[in-house]
């Protein structure tokens, strides 16, 4: 089974501020995923990683398979990004599938 | 962008009382999935589907709760006799045959049993 912890679970940000969001799971995983969830309850696919690292406009996102640890950052934070961040991995395989969530990362950004 | 569409939004009902959740996914999409985020807690799964049948559940996942692709568009999460604790937001998923890119969610539907 897989465990998936992400840190911080609470994070306050002033507008501008250089934002990192960790999640580190125990087993071997073929991808993951980094999603956004807004106070409405929707859940919005930021990024699908399977290794390196990839960018998309301020937001960039790390994974390192050998340590079994991923990475979200945020550049120039802004109140806008404020969410839950969550991560969730996709063991591949015969899982058929299914993905195993991180228990998600309150980002507040204040302006 | 292709999306997954759920309804209703939100559905209220009586303690004991059968619901369907419905799902329209992606219409190239050729695995399903119904996960569960309990108020407060980590979005759990719940069951997987492909070929048109269950190709996965989890514990939660008991008989008072039964998945149907009726028509070959929708997908649907029936729970015969709600608890309380079947309160939660109930969200599908749909992703193409390989890998995981592609993977889709639909904006979800807050059950609420009382």
């Amino acid at each position: 089974k897989n465990e998936v912890e992400q840190s911080p679970q609470n994070l306050t940000a002033q507008e501008g501020e250089f934002i990192t969001i960790n999640c580190s799971y125990s087993v071997g995983i073929s991808a993951l995923h980094w999603l956004q969830q807004h106070p409405g309850g929707g859940i919005v696919s930021l990024f699908m990683l399977s290794s390196g690292k990839k960018k998309h406009g301020r937001l960039i996102a790390t994974i390192n398979i050998q340590e079994k640890h991923s990475s979200l950052h945020i550049t120039a934070s802004h109140p806008r990004d404020s969410a839950v961040y969550i991560c969730a991995v996709f063991a591949g395989g015969t899982s058929y599938g299914k993905l195993t969530f991180g228990q998600g990362t309150i980002l507040t950004v204040h302006p | 962008e292709p999306e997954v569409t759920q309804t209703p939004s939100h559905q209220v009902t009586q303690m004991g009382q059968e619901v369907i959740l419905r799902c329209v996914p992606i219409s190239n999409h050729l695995y399903f999935y119904w996960y569960r985020q309990i108020l407060g807690q980590k979005v759990e799964f719940l069951v997987s589907f492909y070929n048109n049948e269950i190709s996965e559940k989890s514990e939660i996942f008991d008989d008072q709760f039964s998945v149907e692709r009726p028509d070959g568009s929708n997908f649907t999460l029936k729970i015969r006799s709600t608890k309380l604790e079947d309160s939660a937001m109930y969200f599908c998923a749909s992703r193409p045959p390989l890998g995981a890119y592609g993977y889709t969610f639909g904006s979800g539907t807050r059950l609420t049993v009382v």
